[in-house]
């Protein structure tokens, strides 16, 4: 999608390595998102962060962390990585004006084996 | 905690053929979004609703929203192939940040 890009777009790691996905946008928004995307849970929120070096957590965040040193950039890092972490990672941008919609990145595939 | 229920969770229908997703929320919020996703793919913005009774058009799909019933509905008509597709609603949880919370999604399979 214009204005957010994620990398890389697929990952296969071994359990227990760290792992590190980067979500980069243009847009210059303060509210950026990591979920995770699942099989019968549709996306689940991981952590968010509503300004640089300001971060907090969602509902699955236990494994993960992440990091905004910089308006345009958010890490999410899984420290030791586990097979249950093998998901699809989405971040996404909140443009905060009505009528509009949050905007997706196209998805990390994380395979951890 | 915000729960989002949608139903169904899969629908397979013929091709002109009307139907309705539902999507019931816990809590009260007055921001509800429709998603598109294709397999493989990212979400798509389809709608966002945002107050009591809106009620949005795009080609063969319409949303609303009752915020009264914390219900909102994405109805189809006469479907066509191209409308095959996994569509998800979520709902703004109130505060500063305003979190999304997403439904488990439909899987629409539209039949020739």
């Amino acid at each position: 999608d214009a204005g957010i890009t994620q990398s890389p777009r697929h990952k296969v790691t071994e359990t227990g390595t760290p792992v590190t996905l980067r979500c980069h946008q243009t847009e210059n928004h303060r509210y950026m998102y990591w979920y995770r995307q699942d099989p019968g849970h549709g996306l689940r929120l991981i952590h968010y962060s509503y300004g640089v070096k300001d971060t907090d957590k969602g509902e699955v965040s236990d494994g993960y962390s992440v990091s905004r040193s910089k308006t345009e950039d958010f890490l999410l890092t899984l420290e030791s990585a586990t097979s249950s972490q093998t998901s699809v990672y989405f971040c996404a941008i909140n443009p905060r004006r009505g009528g509009y919609g949050y905007t997706f990145g196209s998805g990390t595939r994380l395979t951890v084996v | 905690e915000l729960k989002v229920e949608q139903n169904p969770l899969f629908l397979s229908m013929q091709e002109g053929k009307n139907y309705t997703i539902y999507c019931n929320y816990s809590t009260t919020s007055d921001r509800l979004y429709w998603y598109r996703q294709d397999p493989g793919k990212s979400l798509e913005s389809l709608f966002v609703l945002l107050s009591n009774g809106a009620v949005k058009q795009e080609g063969r799909l319409m949303a609303s929203l009752d915020t009264k019933a914390r219900l909102s509905t994405l109805h189809i008509t006469a479907a066509v192939h191209d409308l095959s597709a996994t569509y998800f609603c979520a709902v703004d949880i109130s505060g500063s940040a305003r979190q999304l919370t997403f439904g488990s999604g439909t899987q629409l399979t539209v039949l020739p």
